[in-house]
């Protein structure tokens, strides 16, 4: 069965601060996607990679960054964290014509 | 535009009655992917079923079938003989080969009533 570890269950981190949301599979996957979640919006990307060090944005990646140094990890990095991503954060990976497999979700609060 | 529409953010259902869970979606790709998952009130994700643009027949899988229309470009869900468990959020999703990109709805609150 595919396992999609993220760190952390919970997290709460001050303005300004800069976070790490960590991700790891161990199904050889070789897409990963960040999602976030958020009531009344449904999942929105963030970045998603298709390849080690490779990346693209999605439809939110303005105060994001991330990293894909080794194909079963990709790390999501809020620059400076601002209260408005106070959010549910999603990782996933899949192969090229398999569904998503999910982590359990990282809730993240802002203070 | 919105790649993936569900028009119903909540649903109430009988136990052991059916329900659709509607879906529309938005592609000019000639080969695509939709998608439906669950979300309980755990927060994870759990992929339910999968239906190719290709596919002459509609998905099933056990209780839940997908309702597939190319030409409206809907994908339902049905769930038949509802149960409590069933309650959740359920989204709708769509790939396209071109761009590798998963594109998800706003979600529907379905709630399963004793």
């Amino acid at each position: 069965d595919v396992k999609v570890t993220q760190s952390s269950r919970y997290l709460v981190k001050r303005t300004g601060e800069k976070v790490f949301l960590e991700c790891v599979q161990d199904m050889d996957h070789e897409n990963m996607f960040w999602y976030r979640q958020d009531p009344g919006l449904g999942l929105r990307l963030i970045y998603f990679s298709y390849d080690v060090k490779m990346k693209e944005k999605g439809d939110i990646p303005e105060g994001y960054s991330v990293s894909r140094e080794k194909k079963e990890r990709f790390s999501l990095i809020l620059e400076s964290a601002s209260t408005n991503q106070t959010s549910m954060y999603l990782c996933a990976s899949s192969l090229e014509d398999s569904p998503l497999h999910f982590g359990n979700g990282t809730r993240l609060t802002v203070t | 535009a919105q790649k993936i529409t569900q028009t119903q953010p909540g649903m109430f259902v009988q136990e052991k009655e059916a329900v659709t869970l509607d879906c529309t979606y938005d592609t000019s790709d000639p080969s695509y992917g939709l998608f439906w998952y669950k979300q309980p009130s755990s927060g994870e994700m759990i992929f339910l079923i999968y239906q190719g643009s290709y596919d002459q027949q509609n998905a099933t899988e056990g209780r839940y079938s997908l309702n597939f229309q190319k030409a409206r470009k809907s994908a339902n869900l049905v769930i038949s003989a509802s149960q409590l468990g069933d309650s959740a959020m359920y989204f709708c999703a769509m790939r396209e080969v071109t761009g590798n990109q998963f594109y998800f709805g706003t979600g529907t609150s379905l709630t399963v009533i004793p």
